[in-house]
């Protein structure tokens, strides 16, 4: 088993370019998460997905949108970047659902972005 | 919003030492989690702690879920140079989806 995968692992951006982060797992998990990581501040909840076909917001969802494809994948797109989402995203995923008692969210590698 | 204080934010250590690391909430929380992060790594969940009490461990990490619900303990014993990294806590009440994490306490390991 992969677990948690996502790509790219590096990206560099110009103010106002567009990307999606993808990300897919093979633990036939219900909910998956996007978060960012930067300097001081831990992990920051963007969106999530508590199953194929739901999303919410999460803490800071500003200037992002996702979508839920299936069951195995969750993608995060910035429509205009802007240098403010310079970070590092992670995506995550649970099972059972997100609002079980019993919620253990495994992480992907990361990827590394960055805006000029 | 809901914060986590971790501490220390950072520790040197000698190599064989014991390492003991905390957070603390304003909020009551029913779940805490503890991770490790190595550099350009995603974090990697070590303990996961569902009660009051609940004492737990992991090898040479054992983690507690404080008794009034608002903070959780972390101690590493023996340690060895591959534990360098971050380690997270993150928190979260019943009914939400939504886990808060600290911000992490960077360990170095000095051989």
């Amino acid at each position: 088993n992969a677990g948690v995968t996502q790509t790219p692992k590096f990206q560099v951006l110009k103010t106002g370019q567009s990307m999606t982060l993808q990300c897919a797992q093979d633990m036939n998990h219900n909910s998956m998460y996007w978060y960012r990581q930067d300097p001081g501040m831990g992990l920051r909840l963007i969106y999530y997905s508590a199953s194929e076909g739901t999303t919410d917001k999460g803490e800071v969802p500003n200037g992002y949108n996702v979508s839920r494809l299936n069951k195995r994948e969750f993608s995060l797109r910035l429509e205009s970047a802007a240098p403010s989402q310079t970070s590092v995203y992670f995506c995550a995923s649970s099972e059972p659902g997100a609002l079980s008692s019993y919620n253990e969210q495994f992480f992907g590698p990361g990827t590394r972005l960055t805006v000029l | 919003g809901q914060q986590l204080n971790q501490s220390p934010q950072s520790m040197f250590i000698q190599e064989g030492e014991d390492v003991s690391m905390n957070c603390t909430s304003s909020s009551i929380f029913n779940t805490w989690l503890w991770y490790k992060q190595d550099p350009g790594e995603g974090p990697v969940l070590l303990i996961a702690l569902y009660k009051a009490g609940e004492l737990t461990s992991n090898g040479r990490l054992t983690a507690q879920f404080g008794i009034t619900r608002k903070d959780s303990f972390l101690n590493i014993s023996a340690s060895i140079p591959s534990d360098v990294g971050i380690y997270f806590c993150a928190g979260r009440t019943s009914g939400t989806y939504k886990y808060i994490f600290g911000t992490g306490t960077r360990l170095k390991v000095l051989a």
